[in-house]
């Protein structure tokens, strides 16, 4: 697609149950993040996907997070027993590695557990 | 600038003034780095990138500044418009001068644009 895409671009869920976020990166950008954004803050990284390799998963804050990315493509963030501390927009963004430009993002999920 | 809790740092400007916006960052193995502009309610939005093999880079309307002896990274916006307001974000990565890994962010600036 023309742009990185993001569903859904909000969720609310109760305490304890688990949501699954999707992010469908830009046609032939091989490399895939996701980041976190709690209110009035900074992107804090959570994981990144670069083709084959096993990915970085250094910034997921509990085991309650996963991530997977199927096929090179589409990417799902799950989160299991969701806490409200979890509550923040959670953004995708995909790039072309090993060039410059910068990194494209979503629109963003904003995720409220209540 | 950093910031501390929910407090972002703040600029406003008159519209048509020049606008200096900046970032200090940590990690002196940092060769990579970003301008972001987000505006409420949607991601991140490129604006301009530096190597850290440059010291200044233009594009249009800004211009990007990288002091590399002090980890300090200035984006100047000439003439600015009320289009402009939004948070801005610096970013810094360290892949060969790449769009490639773990990008950290800088806590951001609140840039407000006044007609």
């Amino acid at each position: 697609g023309a742009g990185v895409s993001q569903s859904p671009s909000n969720k609310v869920t109760e305490k304890g149950k688990d949501v699954e976020l999707r992010c469908d990166p830009i046609s032939g950008h091989t490399a895939l993040y996701w980041y976190r954004q709690s209110l009035g803050q900074g992107l804090e990284f959570l994981i990144y996907f670069q083709g084959n390799s096993a990915p970085d998963k250094s910034g997921l804050p509990s085991d309650r997070f996963s991530a997977e990315r199927t096929g090179g493509s589409v990417s799902t963030l799950t989160i299991q027993r969701t806490q409200q501390e979890d509550s923040a927009v959670y953004l995708c963004a995909s790039s072309l590695a090993l060039q410059g430009g910068g990194y494209t993002f979503g629109s963003g999920t904003r995720l409220t557990v209540v | 600038g950093e910031s501390v809790g929910l407090h972002l740092p703040t600029l406003s400007v008159q519209e048509g003034d020049n606008s200096i916006i900046n970032c200090a960052y940590s990690n002196s193995a940092s060769d990579y780095f970003i301008w972001y502009k987000q505006e409420s309610g949607k991601g991140p939005q490129f604006i301009i990138d530096i190597r850290s093999n440059m010291d200044k880079r233009q594009g249009q309307r800004v211009t990007v500044l990288l002091n590399k002896t002090v980890k300090h990274l200035s984006l100047q916006i000439a003439a600015t418009q009320p289009g402009d307001s939004a948070v801005y974000f610096c970013a810094e990565n360290n892949a060969g001068g790449t769009s490639y890994g773990k990008l950290t962010f800088g806590q951001g600036t609140i840039l407000t644009v006044h007609p």
